[in-house]
């Protein structure tokens, strides 16, 4: 089945390390894209990239790096630089552009003790 | 920018009454927009969108929305909620080649 995979499901580090959040795509799909979620929020952008080896800050996009080395993958990581990192993140993909349907992973869990 | 406003946190529908979910967007040309659904520890799930054409667009499970631009609106109704669609409701706005804009979401509570 196509689709997209985040995993781990749930994650949990120790304040001041790095960790890295996978999110492989197999929709053939150009575009890919972060999310982070708090309660109350909504979704608010982190990165996105509309090639491979390329990519944009989205909103909030201090204390975290990507990468997009493949087009199916789009690996986020959040640093320690990064002043509150608990949250749920959330994956994405469409065709071109967001204007055309996104399509979202299941979601991680980072809880950063 | 464009931004999109869900006036209401959490709304309560009794089980197989109506529903409405109000969605504004800011936005000065015609915008695409979205209704997503996501239930607890879940990713997002489309249930319709508007590009053009036709202002009253179905989507799955039931639901439909109506684009309004006098009122820079896109609300999300159902005709008889069932609680199976308790869950937390997201409208979204994109334009051209930008990214998506979402709005805080709207919980949505059903009552037996």
């Amino acid at each position: 089945d196509g689709g997209i995979t985040q995993s781990p499901k749930y994650l949990f580090r120790k304040e001041g390390q790095n960790v890295t959040l996978s999110c492989e795509q197999n929709l053939n799909h150009d575009a890919m894209y972060w999310y982070r979620q708090d309660p109350g929020q909504g979704l608010r952008l982190i990165y996105y990239s509309q090639i491979v080896n390329d990519f944009q800050k989205g909103d909030i996009a201090e204390g975290y790096s990507v990468s997009r080395e493949k087009k199916e993958s789009f690996p986020l990581t959040v640093t320690s630089a990064q002043k509150n990192p608990t949250a749920f993140y959330l994956c994405a993909s469409s065709i071109v552009a967001a204007t055309t349907e996104a399509f979202f992973g299941q979601g991680t869990r980072l809880t950063v003790v | 920018a464009q931004s999109v406003t869900q006036p209401d946190i959490h709304i309560t529908v009794s089980e197989g009454a109506s529903l409405e979910l109000r969605c504004n967007y800011s936005y000065g040309a015609t915008p695409y927009l979205f209704w997503y659904v996501q239930s607890p520890g879940q990713g997002l799930q489309l249930l319709l969108k508007y590009f053009s054409g036709d202002t009253l667009v179905q989507g799955i499970k039931g639901f439909e929305a109506e684009f309004k631009r006098s009122q820079s609106s896109f609300n999300l109704r159902k005709p008889s909620v069932h609680w199976s669609d308790a869950a937390e409701y997201f409208c979204a706005v994109a334009s051209g080649y930008s990214t998506l804009t979402f709005g805080k979401g709207t919980m949505l509570l059903v009552s037996p």
